[in-house]
């Protein structure tokens, strides 16, 4: 089975500070990983897709992600946080083949709070 | 990316009646579509996959007869909430696979739908 492990359900950062949000996921196969960050009240936007080829990953808006094997993680990072990254982030993987599909699981989301 | 869009936004309706959301792919055609809900501070749970022409299918413990799922053309897909409870209430996502894609969801802006 697959699944994905948030290591913290709340982040607080101070504008300008580094951004840190821990995922570590489980899958029997060479998984597609994401993350993906919502808004209040708002639907999901893709900020950044691995699919075993660079291991670092880049996305939108400064950050990037870099696929650990040996550590089972996905850590989404960017140096320095704007007030604007203030919102929830999920770490979500997809499996491959039959069993799976198309399905997404989904972590259980870290809210970000940026202070100025 | 893919652009896609859910009507309403948001909708209240009594206990008993019935909810239609529509989601449609703005820029290109989807033969696969994902229905979500997310309870407030929760993670997003898959419902039900939605394929063009087919009947869709529900993940374990979602009831297909209280859930009804339509996905009659290439760009439309309408979750209908039928005698809808103060329980169903929730914010309902539709995602689409992008173009070209087989494992990237692209998400739409989300219903909110309250039960009284």
């Amino acid at each position: 089975a697959q699944s994905v492990t948030q290591l913290d359900s709340h982040v607080s950062v101070s504008e300008g500070t580094p951004v840190l949000l821990r995922c570590n996921y489980s899958s029997s196969y060479s998984p597609s990983l994401f993350w993906y960050v919502q808004h209040p009240n708002k639907g999901l936007q893709l900020l950044l897709k691995y699919t075993s080829a660079a291991t670092l990953v880049k996305g939108i808006n400064g950050f990037e992600a870099e696929f650990k094997k040996s550590e089972t993680s996905f850590h989404l990072t960017k140096p320095s946080a704007h007030m604007s990254d203030a919102a929830e982030y999920f770490c979500v993987v997809s499996g491959s083949g039959v069993e799976y599909g198309n399905k997404l699981v989904f972590g259980a989301g870290t809210i970000l709070r940026v202070k100025s | 990316g893919a652009v896609v869009s859910q009507h309403p936004s948001w909708v209240i309706c009594k206990s008993g009646t019935s909810v239609k959301i529509e989601c449609r792919s703005l820029d290109f055609q989807a033969t696969t579509m994902f229905w979500y809900r997310q309870f407030p501070k929760q993670s997003l749970m898959l419902m039900a996959t939605s394929n063009e022409g087919s009947k869709a299918t529900y993940e374990q413990g979602v009831e297909k007869d209280k859930f009804l799922i339509n996905h009659a053309s290439l760009t439309l897909s309408t979750l209908t909430v039928t005698s809808a409870h103060p329980e169903d209430s929730s914010f309902y996502i539709c995602s689409l696979l992008g173009p070209m894609s087989t494992d990237t969801q692209y998400f739409g802006p989300g219903t909110r739908l309250t039960v009284l």
